[in-house]
């Protein structure tokens, strides 16, 4: 059963760059079905999906926060990271990564979910 | 994007009793809708995937329906471990969205 774990500091600067790593336990992120993704939550607020990754390389990111994000993967430590440059508070946030599955494949679109999830950690942005 | 709108933010409810929530996407997603449930301090839950789909482990007390834009997640009978906060999100696509939220708390 795949599990995933967050790593990085916990505490970032303003205008500087956050970085995290989720290393990937149980299965190889290799895996064909299996796409990589970040989600953050303010505190007290609702979740906000940041970008996903398949193992490959190809990349989507969330609009809102293309300009700033970075998702890399490196198959041979079976880790992804995420870079979140220029931070201010409004970066603060529980950071979770997660397993993106992809399923149910029409002509245009295949189905998104996520299952399992990291167990989250805070990146509080503050000088 | 496709907006989420979750209805609603927040109930009160009794051990036993019948609560159902509600999300509306901004446009047509067909069955591609997912819930999950999150409790204080941990990690979302996937509950009901493909709108009304249980995993596997999930208390078939809980079940997912709708189509199109408009989704019901129904808690039939609430126990104690089911307070908690609970998201839909779209699975049909980027960017990935999810609705503002329901909290289910004890009454």
């Amino acid at each position: 059963q795949l599990q995933l774990l967050e790593s990085g500091p916990g505490l970032v600067k303003p205008s500087e760059t956050l970085s995290l790593t989720c290393t990937v336990s149980g299965g190889s992120i290799s895996g064909s079905n299996y796409y990589w993704g970040w989600i953050r939550q303010p505190p007290g607020k609702g979740l906000e999906w940041i970008g996903s990754i398949y193992y490959s390389g190809n990349t989507y990111y969330n609009p809102s926060l293309k300009s700033r994000v970075t998702i890399s993967v490196d198959t041979s430590k079976n880790q992804f990271s995420l870079k979140v440059k220029s931070v201010t508070a409004a970066d603060t946030a529980v950071y979770y990564c997660a397993t993106m599955n992809v399923q149910y494949c029409s002509s245009t679109n295949c189905y998104k979910d996520f299952d399992p999830w990291g167990q989250g950690t805070l990146v509080t942005v503050s000088s | 994007d496709i907006q989420m709108t979750q209805s609603p933010s927040s109930v009160s409810a009794s051990v036993g009793d019948r609560v159902t929530i509600t999300c509306q996407a901004s446009q047509g997603i067909s069955s591609w809708l997912a819930w999950y449930q999150q409790k204080p301090g941990k990690a979302p839950k996937l509950l009901i995937s493909a709108a009304s789909s249980l995993q596997s482990g999930v208390p078939s007390r809980f079940s997912g329906s709708g189509s199109g834009t408009d989704f019901t997640l129904t808690i039939s009978s609430l126990q104690p471990e089911d307070f908690a906060t609970y998201y839909c999100q779209q699975a049909n696509s980027f960017p990935l969205t999810f609705g503002g939220g329901t909290k289910v708390e004890i009454k």
